[in-house]
């Protein structure tokens, strides 16, 4: 099994830029969770989704950010537009299993730079 | 969530068993203990959850004390790619909740060769 994926690994972008973070999931994974962490902040859930449905984006931090499922096996987070302070790791994560929801398999991360 | 205190840092012998410690006093019957670590510039890592009893798997062992109050995670023989911050929270496992992860400041293991 690959792993939770992620792309791009690294990117830099100028404020204001539009900005799309990519994950695929573990195949069978029922739950996807997008995450970032900052030294400031620590790890924060932004949204989660549910065999593709969204059930909890209170995380979200503002308009700026959205997040879309279309299928199983792929999801993205979208800023627009992008401001210095949204600067971080964005990491995805899924989980097989409704019992054990806080077992989460993490991808490797986005390390996101906006100047 | 139960609060949980760890040791802010251990060292560990390359070879030897690390013994990671977790107090959870305050922990309520129907709450989980999870671990995880997050190696340097890479994304968390689940190891191991358990309720009660004691739990092992292909990665580690999780003692649980019988008052429930304290756990230790056990890496039976640590390797240099063992070093890492390992968290331990406390969760109730339910159908509803955010199901968010919160890391506290963990414990920094160093595995020394």
């Amino acid at each position: 099994d690959a792993g939770v994926i992620q792309s791009p690994r690294h990117e830099v972008t100028e404020m204001g830029q539009e900005v799309t973070l990519r994950c695929k999931p573990i195949s069978g994974h029922d739950y996807l969770f997008w995450y970032r962490q900052t030294m400031m902040r620590g790890l924060e859930l932004l949204i989660y989704f549910n065999n593709n449905v969204p059930i909890d984006d209170s995380g979200m931090p503002e308009d700026r950010f959205s997040a879309k499922m279309p299928n199983a096996s792929f999801s993205t987070l979208k800023i627009q537009p992008s401001e210095p302070r949204d600067s971080a790791v964005y990491f995805c994560a899924s989980t097989p299993f409704e019992a054990s929801p806080y077992e989460q398999y993490f991808g490797p991360g986005t390390r996101l730079t906006v100047t | 969530d139960a609060k949980t205190t760890q040791p802010t840092s251990m060292d560990c012998a390359e070879g030897r068993a690390a013994n990671l410690p977790c107090n959870h006093s305050t922990i309520s019957g129907n709450e989980y203990v999870y671990w995880y670590r997050q190696i340097h510039s890479q994304g968390p890592q689940y190891i191991i959850h358990g309720l009660k009893n004691n739990e092992t798997n292909e990665m580690a062992s999780l003692i649980i004390t019988e008052d429930r109050k304290s756990s230790t995670l056990i890496l039976p023989h640590a390797t240099l790619r063992d070093t890492a911050v390992y968290y331990c929270i406390v969760r109730v496992v339910s159908g509803a909740g955010s199901y968010q992860l919160t890391f506290g400041k963990g414990t920094k293991l160093s595995v020394i060769p």
